[in-house]
């Protein structure tokens, strides 16, 4: 089945520390992009790729940082410069950067304690 | 800039009642409109879009949405809710055409009662 796969499902990390979130689709798709979500603000973008080997900041990328080297990966990481880390992260992709749908993963809770 | 306003955060409706959520935009330009759907703990999976053409849209799930550009909203209803439908939904918007940023709206939850 293609899809959008995030792992893990839930992390904990102490403040202080560098966390790597999963992202990996094998739809086969151009465009990739990273939301946080918080109750109450809906979807949040922090990063997005258009294509292998370029990104984008969003629109919160401050503490955080990505890379696109493989079509299929977009790792973000949450970096000990965010100041407010605790939140939901949700995965997407599209067929391209100007195909408006797209397709989210399961997403990954962070909590930092 | 684009905007989305999703006017209640909260609706609760009996079983089999008709539901309708709401959604309100600004843009200066074309639109693209989307509603998703999130079910706790997971990702937002797509009901419905509108792109152009016909301004009523039928989407999964027995779900519709309206466009209606002189009021810049795309309400989204359902004749009749089911337990299942429990869930979080949010409107989207990005301006037509090339890349554009979607914008989100802040979700509705739509709680259904036995």
């Amino acid at each position: 089945d293609g899809g959008i796969t995030q792992s893990p499902k839930y992390l904990f990390r102490k403040e202080g520390q560098n966390v790597t979130l999963s992202c990996e689709q094998n739809l086969n798709h151009d465009a990739m992009y990273w939301y946080r979500q918080d109750p109450g603000q809906g979807l949040r973008l922090i990063y997005y790729s258009q294509i292998v080997n370029d990104f984008q900041k969003g629109d919160i990328a401050e503490g955080y940082s990505v890379s696109r080297e493989k079509k299929e990966s977009f790792p973000l990481t949450v970096t000990s410069a965010q100041k407010n880390p605790t939140a939901f992260y949700l995965c997407a992709s599209s067929i391209s950067a100007d195909h408006n749908e797209q397709f989210f993963g399961p997403g990954t809770r962070l909590t930092v304690l | 800039a684009q905007s989305v306003t999703q006017l209640d955060s909260q609706v609760p409706v009996f079983e089999e009642a008709p539901v309708e959520l709401r959604c309100n935009y600004s843009s200066s330009v074309s639109v693209y409109l989307f509603w998703y759907v999130q079910y706790p703990n997971q990702g937002l999976q797509l009901l419905l879009k509108y792109l152009s053409g016909s301004t009523l849209v039928k989407g999964i799930n027995g779900f519709e949405a309206e466009f209606n550009k002189s009021q810049t909203s795309f309400h989204l209803r359902k004749p009749s809710v089911h337990i299942s439908d429990t869930a979080e939904y949010f409107c989207a918007v990005s301006d037509a055409g090339g890349y554009q940023k979607v914008t989100f709206g802040t979700g509705t939850k739509l709680q259904v009662i036995p």
